[in-house]
């Protein structure tokens, strides 16, 4: 099982719709979780950080997190082509401090 | 304020040559980190320094892979007797510590292309 899973997708959503990006993850002890979007060609840009189960909310994008499910989601309203991207869940591990990240969702958002 | 820098930005080499790349990380963060991302994959986790502290080499994939970093300032990550598999792009990021709420802000990327 890999420590932090992703559906490669591609994801396809109509302009203006919402998209949802999951991820699951296997150590129960992770504390806390980031998103970060990866456009082609370029490195990774951290969107949202959430620590605590419930939503966070910022703009746009709103970040779910359930700890008793190792389930972290992001959730991205009124879709715009720019957000078409690569989006990367990424799981802080606190035993070995460091971060590990899923191998990412291809978001497109079509016109 | 000024981000992680990193450089070159691309650098192509032949097989068997040792190559340097650079990561200058964001003033004040104790903490840096490298990763590797091949072609269509995710990032991989090389190394990470935080502070004067030992750093964690639990990532690196073989004894040609080494790094070091001055106190809290810019890291450097060679590659010896550089190899076809060695390409990809090569990820400085920086936090301001190590703790988990700490988030990590990554540079541009080093494109490294042995040939």
């Amino acid at each position: 099982q890999k420590e932090v899973e992703q559906n490669s997708g591609p994801l396809s959503v109509p302009e203006g719709a919402i998209a949802s990006l999951n991820c699951t993850y296997s150590d129960r002890g992770s504390q806390s979780f980031f998103w970060y979007r990866q456009y082609s060609g370029k490195s990774p840009e951290l969107i949202m950080s959430i620590y605590s189960n419930g939503d966070k909310e910022d703009g746009r994008f709103t970040a779910q997190l359930n700890k008793a499910s190792q389930y972290v989601s992001l959730l991205i309203r009124d879709s715009q082509p720019s957000d078409s991207a690569t989006y990367l869940c990424a799981v802080f591990t606190g035993t070995a401090s460091k971060l590990t990240f899923g191998t990412g969702t291809r978001l497109q958002v079509t016109l | 304020g000024a981000g992680v820098s990193q450089s070159p930005s691309n650098k192509v080499t032949e097989k068997g040559k040792d190559v340097e790349l650079r990561c200058d990380p964001i003033s004040g963060h104790t903490a840096l980190y490298w990763y590797r991302q091949r072609l269509g994959q995710g990032l991989e986790f090389l190394i990470y320094f935080q502070g004067n502290s030992a750093p964690d080499k639990s990532g690196l994939p073989s004894d040609r892979f080494s790094a070091e970093r001055t106190g809290e300032s810019v890291s450097t990550l060679t590659i010896q007797r550089t190899q076809q598999e060695d390409s990809a792009v090569y990820l400085c990021a920086s936090s301001l510590g190590l703790a988990d709420t700490y988030e990590q802000y990554f540079g541009p990327g080093t494109r490294l292309t042995v040939t």
